[in-house]
């Protein structure tokens, strides 16, 4: 059973506007979440994370929401650019002893000019 | 520079030929793992590594061995390939589990 979901497989944006990336967890157990960003051929990059006890994380451009009731976060990248074009993980800190990272099954993100 | 490495980028290789993928970090974590990337399935955690001789399954652990003799290096084994086994690995390292991960660039293999 998937306790980390990134429902939207892909999504466009235009240069400029604001690129929202969803991800939907099922553990409330869960007291870190991460966004990391892909690019073809490299290995994923972190891009920000948040705990449990925090509702926003802002670094730059990207804002990590959590909304805890609805098991629900956000990343927000405003503006986009077109170097943002990657697929983004979300991922969730286990609830399990080892606390092993689980992660979604990303989200590919296009930023068109 | 701070950086996970694996050898090799890219590998083909026949059913039941072994091979091994290494992986090495120079950030002394203690934390290390494997995943594999499938399309539609994402990132999925084969084995993982809390310290020198210290190693645990993870989510899909059929098929594979690792070791870690040393704090910097993780080797993947496959024993005898199948190509069910053709996948995209990464390697990543942290200071403890949980937190921030950095993934080496990845390794393609083909098993035909």
């Amino acid at each position: 059973d998937q306790q980390v979901k990134q429902n939207s497989p892909s999504l466009s944006v235009q240069e400029g506007r604001i690129s929202i990336l969803n991800c939907d967890y099922t553990n409330s157990m869960f007291d870190y979440f991460l966004w990391y960003k892909k690019y073809p051929a490299e290995g994923p990059t972190f891009l920000i994370s948040i705990s449990s006890i925090k509702d926003k994380n802002e670094d730059g451009r990207f804002t990590v929401f959590l909304n805890k009731s609805a098991k629900h976060l956000s990343l927000h990248i405003v503006p986009s650019q077109p170097g943002d074009s990657a697929v983004y993980f979300c991922a969730a800190r286990g609830g399990g002893s080892q606390g092993n990272l689980i992660f979604g099954k990303g989200t590919k993100l296009s930023v068109k000019p | 520079e701070a950086q996970v490495t694996q050898n090799p980028r890219y590998l083909i290789t026949v059913t039941g030929k072994k091979l091994t993928v290494t992986c090495s970090q120079n950030m002394n974590h203690e934390y290390m793992s494997w995943y594999r990337q499938d399309p539609g399935l994402g990132l999925r955690q084969i084995y993982y590594s809390m310290n020198v001789e210290v190693t645990d399954k993870g989510d899909v652990p059929e098929g594979y061995k690792v070791s870690r003799k040393e704090k910097r290096n993780f080797p993947l084994i496959l024993e005898s390939p199948s190509p069910n086994q053709t996948s995209l690995y990464f390697c990543a390292s942290s200071f403890g589990t949980g937190y921030e991960q950095y993934f080496g660039p990845g390794t393609r293999l083909t098993v035909t």
